[in-house]
């Protein structure tokens, strides 16, 4: 089974700033990568598939990169809206559709 | 819009079963795969299993092998998750999500189903 790591567990940052979260995977993907967002008290929301596709109605703040083993989710000039829990998933080797632990992103 | 509507909280006792629903509107089930994804209190998302079209019948993570069955009624547009011989680690939110035929990531999503399972 493949294991998805992501990093750092939590990211401090301000307003305005721009944020680069990190996951890696113990296989190679190809691009069958997706990112998702969870508000607290909220829904999962897909971002991103495919490593880099933004989903129907995601900002062009966020922005996907990466392929094989290594992936980044870059969210440009952070809104108050964004600071949340992040979660990788691969579906490479599916089933099972595995997620990373989360990276949380919060207020500096 | 494809929407997802799940049946309300639920409280059980240590060894009962359980079974969640998940209505589907703006598409048919018969189009969409239907996966279920749980998180237990401050932890993270747990696939639990889903419709696999290749095999042509639903999967399972092998963790709930045996104690989970996910069936879905085309007629109704309606899914279900059942879980039996529930312990306090079972005590979690319990999303259903979609995703289209044969690409494993979920683009929609239920509501979310509280299940606690306690004495």
């Amino acid at each position: 089974e493949i294991v998805m790591t992501q990093s750092p567990a939590t990211l401090s940052v301000s307003p305005g700033e721009s944020a680069t979260l990190s996951c890696r995977a113990s296989q190679s993907l190809s691009n069958n990568l997706a990112w998702y967002q969870q508000r607290p008290g909220q829904t999962p929301r897909l971002l991103i598939y495919g490593a880099s596709t933004r989903a129907s109605g995601i900002p062009a703040r966020f922005s996907g990169s990466g392929s094989g083993t290594e992936f980044t989710l870059t969210i440009s000039s952070l809104q108050s809206e964004d600071f949340a829990v992040y979660y990788c998933q691969q579906y490479n080797n599916w089933p099972p559709g595995t997620f990373g632990q989360g990276t949380k992103v919060e207020i500096k | 819009q494809v929407q997802l509507v799940q049946s309300g909280a639920e409280v059980k006792k240590p060894g009962a079963s359980v079974k969640v629903s998940c209505k589907v509107s703006g598409d048919t089930l018969t189009e969409l795969s239907i996966h279920w994804v749980r998180q237990a209190p401050g932890e993270g998302l747990e696939w639990m299993g889903g419709f696999d079209h290749e095999a042509g019948e639903a999967v399972y993570t092998q963790k709930l092998e045996g104690r989970v069955t996910m069936t879905a009624d085309t007629s109704t547009d309606i899914a279900y998750m059942a879980l039996s011989s529930l312990t306090s680690d079972d005590t979690a939110v319990y999303y259903c999500a979609t995703s289209a035929p044969f690409m494993y990531y979920f683009d929609y999503w239920g509501q979310g189903t509280q299940v606690t399972v306690s004495s």
